[in-house]
């Protein structure tokens, strides 16, 4: 099972918004809504950030956006603030019984 | 509140064993299935494999097929993984989550465990 492609960086000032990709196959991203975002600052752990593609858990920003189409699953941060600077990586439930993560987006904040 | 407490930093040597405890509070450890993902220094997250707490039920990724054995102590409430045959590019730091079977997310993480394979 090969990782989820992601681009290694994405950048903006703050207030603009960005969005990461994350590319799968017909037997991960295109198959299932089982699509998740996590959030991770250096030395922590990862934390949820966005569930079943688009769905937002409690005492998450609103800032934060999920999307899918066809194999491709998409993250948007709305109004980048400082605090949103962290690796951002997605995942997915396989056709395999199994998951799989992405490569991981390293977020800057200009 | 929802917690997962990891066991603390490991050295071992290649060819050894290694075994992670993650003990789990705030709520019915039965209903949720643990996820045990790895991140090796300055690289992505990794998937290891799961267990259903409730059923026993396990999986692991095929990368691991062979090396890799969950368990849990219902009366614990603790979830162990057990990877043997080390090598150095085991080297990293694992982590247990908690899933709920059939919604595809992990809601709550471990703090890490720093498994280090060395001679």
């Amino acid at each position: 099972q090969s990782a989820l492609t992601q681009p290694a960086s994405v950048s903006g000032s703050p207030g603009q918004s960005i969005t990461i990709s994350c590319t799968g196959t017909s037997s991960d991203v295109g198959t299932y809504d089982y699509v998740s975002w996590y959030q991770q600052h250096p030395g922590k752990a990862p934390k949820l950030t966005i569930c079943q593609v688009t769905r937002r858990p409690s005492g998450v920003s609103d800032r934060f956006s999920g999307s899918k189409s066809g194999n491709t699953a998409s993250l948007t941060i709305s109004g980048l603030q400082p605090e949103d600077e962290a690796d951002y990586y997605c995942s997915s439930y396989t056709t395999s019984n199994t998951y799989v993560f992405g490569t991981g987006t390293k977020v800057t904040v200009l | 509140q929802v917690q997962l407490v990891q066991s603390g930093a490991e050295l071992k040597k290649p060819g050894t064993s290694v075994r992670i405890s993650c003990e789990a509070s705030g709520y019915t450890f039965r209903t949720y299935s643990i996820q045990w993902v790895r991140q090796a220094p300055g690289q992505s997250l990794e998937w290891v494999g799961w267990i259903n707490a409730g059923t026993g039920q396990t999986r692991s990724s095929q990368k691991f097929q062979g090396r890799v054995a969950f368990s849990r102590d219902t009366y614990a409430t603790t979830a162990y993984m057990h990877l043997s045959s080390l090598r150095s590019d085991d080297t990293a730091v694992y982590y247990c989550s908690r899933d709920l079977p059939d919604t595809g997310f992990f809601d709550y993480w471990g703090q890490g465990t720093l498994v280090t394979v060395s001679s």
